[in-house]
């Protein structure tokens, strides 16, 4: 079946980089994606990747794929205040709608 | 204007009751969900809906229908509700093919008592 893991935390400190990794199991995944969720929020697309890509950058965002291995990365640099949030990575496979990881509460220290 | 919508925000109700979320997207898009986020933060995907058809339905009890009186809403409605039903449910949406970016409503947290 499908699986995506992450680790349920990661505390870096302000203006440095963060770095949130995924694995996941499904090898027809076509799209994977990162979202965001702030507290009492709801799910924020920040990007996404299609399969056939090893690398996406957008502003302070970059994002790897090893498709090889099945890890997805994001990284989020001179991370801010405002970056403290739970990071979600999904996956698309073979069938409809997004399997999510557990997600990355992701902790900024001053 | 909000792309993907949901009402109501919140929803307090006693077990036993039955309840409805609404969902609006205005995005145009083919395939409409709804997902259920527990306490842990853990999101699962219960429905989706292409062109009025259930494509997907997972081991989701049969006290939750889906209705979708045309392409651009999804409804969700519960009946007999139960504790364990209390969580973050999410409305979503995305363009054909099923691909590219999911958009998501802001969400509907319910809470039974």
């Amino acid at each position: 079946g499908e699986d995506v893991e992450q680790s349920l935390f990661l505390s870096v400190r302000e203006g440095d980089s963060s770095v949130i990794n995924c694995t996941y199991t499904d090898s027809s995944s076509t799209y994977l994606y990162w979202y965001k969720q702030e507290p009492g929020a709801g799910l924020q697309l920040l990007t996404y990747i299609f399969s056939n890509m090893d690398m996406k950058q957008d502003q302070r965002l970059t994002v790897l794929l090893n498709k090889k291995d099945k890890h997805l990365s994001l990284r989020i640099a001179d991370t801010q205040t405002g970056d403290s949030a739970i990071y979600f990575c999904a996956e698309k496979g073979g069938a409809d709608g997004l399997t999510f990881g557990k997600g990355t509460h992701l902790i900024i220290q001053p | 204007d909000t792309a993907v919508s949901q009402t109501p925000k919140y929803l307090v109700t006693q077990m036993g009751n039955d309840k409805s979320i609404k969902c609006e997207q205005n995005l145009g898009h083919d395939t409409m969900y709804w997902y259920k986020q527990d306490s842990k933060k853990f999101l699962k995907i219960m429905f989706s809906y292409n062109n009025k058809e259930l494509i997907i339905n997972e081991t989701v009890p049969n006290r939750f229908s889906p209705k979708s009186p045309d392409k651009a809403h999804l409804n969700l409605h519960i009946n007999s509700l139960e504790l364990g039903d209390s969580a973050v449910y999410f409305c979503a949406s995305s363009p054909p093919p099923a691909g590219g970016g999911y958009t998501f409503g802001s969400g509907t947290r319910l809470t039974v008592v």
